[in-house]
């Protein structure tokens, strides 16, 4: 049961232009979400969070849109670099008592040519 | 102020033996949670701890274990390996109260 999916297993984006990445999720008691990059062999990084009650947050390129009716939320990059090539993970946190537990997507790899 | 790390970043074992990963979290830091990625499964929780307690679980078998010391460096052992249990093992920390959750490096095990 795959409660967080990324169904884009891949995006390939020109530098300069907007990379979009999209995730999708099931359990309606997931009340943060978000997003981490990663190169291979190394941890992932956190870009970026957005709680429930918002459906906007911005910082610098990054952006995350949530759709709380959709269950969807989406991570703008805007404008990519080359640099921002890497896999993308959307990640979501349930309140209450999932204490520390982040349920991840399965991933989006990004590509950014120059 | 020092990232999350992970000691030894890379570990090779033969099935049937056990090991122990270690994870220092960013100072001030209290809650510790484990996580297995795998290319099959991606990343999956194990557990987390807080103030040397476990306080939530994943679906993992009881081969998985782990502890926290009262200094919040966390240790995870893996008992009778198998060869599934080749994965890359995360740590990460966070504030009590704060939903962000930020990585060490990682552990990568290879059992043969």
């Amino acid at each position: 049961d795959q409660q967080v999916k990324q169904n884009s297993p891949s995006l390939s984006v020109q530098e300069g232009r907007i990379s979009i990445l999209n995730c999708d999720y099931t359990n309606s008691m997931f009340d943060y979400f978000l997003w981490y990059k990663k190169y291979p062999a190394e941890g992932p990084t956190f870009l970026i969070s957005i709680s429930s009650i918002k459906d906007k947050n911005e910082d610098g390129r990054f952006t995350v849109f949530l759709n709380k009716s959709a269950k969807h939320l989406s991570l703008h990059i805007v404008p990519s670099q080359p640099g921002d090539s890497a896999v993308y993970f959307c990640a979501a946190e349930a309140g209450g008592t999932s204490y520390g537990k982040l349920t991840f997507g399965q991933g989006t790899i990004l590509t950014v040519h120059p | 102020k020092a990232g999350v790390t992970q000691t030894p970043r890379y570990l090779i074992k033969t099935r049937g033996q056990q090991v122990t990963l270690s994870c220092s979290p960013i100072s001030g830091h209290r809650s510790v949670s484990w996580y297995q990625q795998t290319p099959g499964q991606g990343l999956q929780f194990l557990f987390e701890y807080f103030s040397e307690t476990q306080r939530n679980k994943g679906n993992f078998p009881g081969r998985f274990s782990g502890r926290q010391f009262s200094n919040s460096r966390s240790e995870m052992n893996v008992s009778t390996l198998e060869l599934g249990d080749s994965a890359l093992y995360l740590c990460a920390s966070s504030l009590d109260g704060q939903e962000t959750q930020y990585f060490g490096p990682g552990t990568r095990l290879l059992v043969l």
